[in-house]
């Protein structure tokens, strides 16, 4: 089927207001993950849900970050107030199988977020 | 957690082996090691992934010592089109602590030169 999808492709956001960023993964992918990626930099590992579950949000930047997973499929990454910094695409991954590196990640195209 | 280090980047003549080393001295025991390719604007791919010793697929080949603390990642006769960043990825579920983190290096920029 079709691969992951991100939307949308391109956000550009006044500082201080909200933004939602959404990833469609591969149907019947049970993990996914969301990545950001500053000009220039790697990849920064964010957040992992298996199922609708987070295990582990220590890789939130700040509590301005949030991500919620529902009916085991879209996931919706948020970011409140945004700041100059938060200027990144963010990309997001799904696996099969959760849980480990061992898993083939599948990347979307990423979403390009510019704070003004 | 395990850290990973790569070089910043590389240059390589057309048609010749490129070989990009990853540190990743902290490898917990339950730690695959995988490695992308990303082009601009682009998701990164799944090009290769081991747990120790050689392995190799159409694309790459991955040489993992048995210590496990590095990994290379060796591209025959690189193309043009091979330009792009590589990163290596270390990284599992650890149990009872309940913290999940992947880690990417920083990427290898990898330029062809004709």
């Amino acid at each position: 089927g079709a691969g992951v999808s991100q939307s949308p492709s391109n956000k550009v956001t006044e500082k201080g207001k909200d933004v939602e960023l959404r990833c469609d993964p591969i149907s019947g992918h049970t993990a996914l993950y969301w990545y950001r990626q500053s000009l220039g930099q790697g990849l920064e590992f964010l957040i992992y849900f298996q199922g609708n579950s987070a295990p582990d949000k220590s890789g939130l930047p700040s509590d301005r970050f949030s991500a919620e997973r529902t009916g085991g499929s879209v996931s919706t990454l948020t970011i409140q107030r945004t700041q100059q910094e938060d200027s990144a695409v963010y990309l997001c991954a799904s696996t099969r199988l959760g849980g480990s590196s061992y898993n083939e990640q599948f990347f979307g195209p990423g979403t390009r977020l510019t704070v003004l | 957690l395990a850290k990973t280090t790569q070089p910043i980047s590389m240059d390589s003549y057309e048609g010749q082996e490129v070989n990009i080393t990853c540190s990743h001295n902290n490898i917990a025991t339950n730690d695959y090691i995988t490695w992308y390719q990303q082009f601009p604007s682009q998701g990164p791919r799944f090009i290769i992934q081991g747990y120790k010793t050689k392995v190799t697929n159409e694309v790459a080949s991955l040489f993992i010592p048995a210590d496990r603390k590095s990994s290379t990642l060796s591209l025959p006769r690189v193309s043009l089109s091979d330009t792009a960043v590589y990163y290596c990825l270390v990284g599992g579920l650890y149990s009872g602590a309940g913290s999940y983190q992947l880690t990417f290096g920083k990427g290898t920029k990898l330029s062809v030169i004709p």
